[in-house]
């Protein structure tokens, strides 16, 4: 999607192992998440930030750490990779959350073996 | 618990009909819902916001909002073959938060 770029688009990955999901935005808004999307669960929200080092855990948040030294940038980190970590993980941007919605990137998908 | 209940479907019509999607709502505070259209393989998009009571008309969609009953709808008009894809209902929860529900599969016969 134009304005969002999620690296890298596919990733294997063994148990146990740090993985590091990027995300960059040409946007300059305000507003990043990153759900993770499973079969029969829908889009879940792992971590969100409101502003430059400002986050705050979602609902799947365990497993997971997020930074965003920058506005265009925001970085999630599964510390130690589990096999229920298998997902596509995706990244959206907001400027207006109450009447702009999401703006998602392409995925990552990630498979843990 | 904030959630949303969407029929996962698969929801099938002929090409020409009129497909409905509906979405329940939990949260009595919520002020913006969404639409979004998922093709398989694909990231969601944004096709229909809405925040007041009633209809509210965008080309060959229309979405209609029922706040007293936390019922919220998607009608596609004379659907095409294209608009085969998943459709994912949403609500802000506030704390700069979206709840997403888990999608109906819409797929139009041609």
């Amino acid at each position: 999607d134009a304005g969002i770029t999620q690296s890298p688009r596919h990733k294997v990955t063994e148990t146990g192992t740090p993985v590091t999901l990027r995300c960059h935005q040409t946007e300059n808004h305000r507003y990043m998440y990153w759900y993770r999307q499973d079969p029969g669960h829908g889009l879940r929200l792992i971590h969100y930030s409101y502003g430059v080092k400002d986050t705050d855990k979602g609902e799947v948040s365990d497993g997971y750490s997020v930074s965003r030294s920058k506005t265009e940038d925001f970085l999630l980190t599964l510390e130690s990779a589990t096999s229920s970590q298998t997902s596509v993980y995706f990244c959206a941007i907001s400027d207006d959350r109450l009447t702009g919605g999401y703006t998602f990137g392409s995925g990552t998908r990630l498979t843990v073996v | 618990q904030k959630e949303v209940e969407q029929n996962s479907g698969p929801l099938s019509v002929p090409e020409g009909a009129i497909a409905s999607l509906n979405c329940t709502y939990s949260d009595r505070g919520s002020q913006s819902f969404f639409w979004y259209r998922q093709y398989s393989g694909k990231s969601p998009e944004l096709i229909m916001f809405i925040y007041s009571n009633g209809d509210k008309e965008d080309g060959r969609f229309t979405a209609q909002l029922n706040k007293a009953s936390q019922y919220v709808s998607l009608l596609i008009r004379d659907s095409q073959p294209s608009d085969s894809a998943t459709y994912l209902c949403a609500f802000e929860v506030g704390g700069f938060k979206t709840i997403f529900g888990a999608g109906t599969r819409l797929f139009v016969k041609a």
